[in-house]
């Protein structure tokens, strides 16, 4: 199965700096890489995907940047400010399981803490 | 904003109670997912529907029992309660899979915080 290794697992920024997270992934069929935010007492929310017909997207201060020969992808957030402070996870899914039908699993990392301090 | 929501949002609890949690989601999504949060932050899936009268195993054991009897519904049913079951519980939902373009993002509850004392 897939497996996702995240890193850093705490990062700590000054404001209006840059943070940059990094994974890698197992599973080569592997396909669509979210990364989701999730802020303190909270569920978390997808803040911005990448799927692996492409190389880099953008989203204002976020951008992603997959490596599907490496088997790895970043999430970089430039001008960070104190409210980017939560925890961030990536994760991995084959859009299709064995069967040739979608599931929707996704597979984690471990988390990142972001910290931004004023 | 995901239509999904969670009941209740924190539950103490004494050992060997049954307590069911509740999840509910508004937007017809056909496949569901319960989540436990341990304290070091990692997400392990312990239970998934495709969709009304289907329910898997995730990858993390648990004992924790689930249904499907509705779409919208996906209660999680702990027949006795322990203190080792204390944890933060996470439902989500994701789109049909039917559409082409769909890879299923998945929306996530706010979660349930189980204490068992």
């Amino acid at each position: 199965g897939e497996n996702v290794e995240q890193h850093p697992s705490t990062l700590s920024v000054q404001e209006g700096d840059s943070a940059v997270i990094k994974c890698t992934y197992s599973d080569s069929a592997s396909n669509y890489f979210p990364w989701y935010k999730q802020e303190l007492g909270k569920g978390p929310q997808l803040i911005i995907d990448i799927r692996s017909n492409v190389g880099e997207k953008k989203d204002q201060r976020i951008a992603v940047t997959l490596n599907k020969t490496a088997k790895h992808f970043s999430l970089h957030i430039t001008e960070t400010q104190p409210e980017d402070s939560a925890v961030y996870f990536c994760a991995a899914k084959n859009r299709w399981d064995a069967g040739g039908t979608s599931y929707g699993k996704l597979t984690f990392g471990q988390g990142t803490i972001l910290t931004v301090h004023p | 904003e995901a239509d999904i929501y969670q009941t209740p949002r924190y539950l103490v609890i004494g050992t060997g109670k049954k307590i069911t949690l509740e999840c509910s989601q508004t937007m017809g999504h056909d496949k569901m997912y319960w989540y436990q949060q341990d304290p070091g932050m990692e997400l392990h899936l312990i239970h998934y529907s495709y969709g009304v009268n289907s329910t898997e195993k995730g990858d993390l054991s648990s004992e924790s029992t689930v249904s499907r009897i509705r779409t919208e519904h996906f209660p999680l049913t702990l027949e006795s309660a322990r203190p080792s079951h204390t944890s933060q519980y996470l439902c989500a939902s994701s789109e049909p899979s039917l559409r082409v373009t769909s890879y299923n993002e998945q929306f996530f509850g706010p979660g349930t915080r189980l204490t068992v004392l």
